[in-house]
């Protein structure tokens, strides 16, 4: 059980175009997702926590009207990355966790965008 | 703000030998902390957390406040433990986001 997927698992767009990225909770309802960036080598960076039904939270730096989440449903939240460009480039992770407490975190496969 | 540091990205030793995994933290309020594990070409994944006070894949770590630390440790280190180790501290004041650390990379030669 727990199981969280994402789709598509890599991508390569052009410079300027809108890639999104679909995160889902296969076998439990996910009150809350968040959305990581991680560069080579590098950790799981924070950019933003999704509530159902609400507005997300984005971490200090990360710009909302670039990196547009949704998180329509319990079980599906969305990140779209708009006018992408080469610095975009990175590997994208979502994790869910079932309610507010101190519950697990069940993480994504992650996505790879590559910007070209 | 929390801070999570591994000071080390990557540990090498052979197997059989023992293992830790340092971590070390900086938090104002009453941290919750995690080791979360990726293996090669795996998802991350909850290895434990420091409230459960319980050994996973005979991995231990204690939460030491004294010291702000949180190293993991394994007795015998076994091939299949090769993986990257990220320890994660939970901030109960921003909806228990994670913060992780910078990772360390585990390699265990036979």
């Amino acid at each position: 059980g727990a199981v969280v997927s994402q789709h598509p698992s890599w991508v390569i767009c052009k410079s300027g175009t809108s890639v999104k990225i679909e995160c889902r909770s296969l076998d439990f309802q996910a009150t809350t997702m968040f959305w990581y960036r991680q560069f080579p080598k590098q950790s799981l960076m924070l950019m933003a926590t999704s509530n159902e039904g609400s507005k997300a939270t984005y971490e200090q730096g990360v710009e909302k009207d670039k990196f547009l989440i949704n998180h329509a449903s319990l079980t599906l939240s969305t990140l779209t990355v708009t006018s992408a460009h080469p610095e975009d480039s990175s590997f994208y992770i979502c994790s869910a966790r079932v309610g507010w407490s101190r519950d697990e975190q069940y993480f994504g496969p992650g996505t790879r965008l590559t910007v070209t | 703000a929390q801070r999570v540091t591994q000071p080390e990205k990557l540990l090498s030793v052979f197997k059989g030998a023992p293992v830790e995994l340092k971590c070390n933290y900086s938090y104002s309020g009453s941290p919750e902390l995690f080791w979360y594990v990726q293996y090669s070409r795996q998802r991350l994944q909850l290895l434990l957390r420091h409230i459960s006070r319980e050994s996973i894949k005979g991995f231990t770590a204690d939460l030491n406040k004294g010291e702000t630390s949180f190293h993991l440790k394994k007795p015998f280190a076994q091939e299949e433990d090769s993986a990257m180790y990220y320890c994660a501290l939970s901030d109960n004041n921003a909806g228990n986001m994670l913060t992780f650390g910078g990772g360390t990379r585990l390699m265990v030669k036979p």
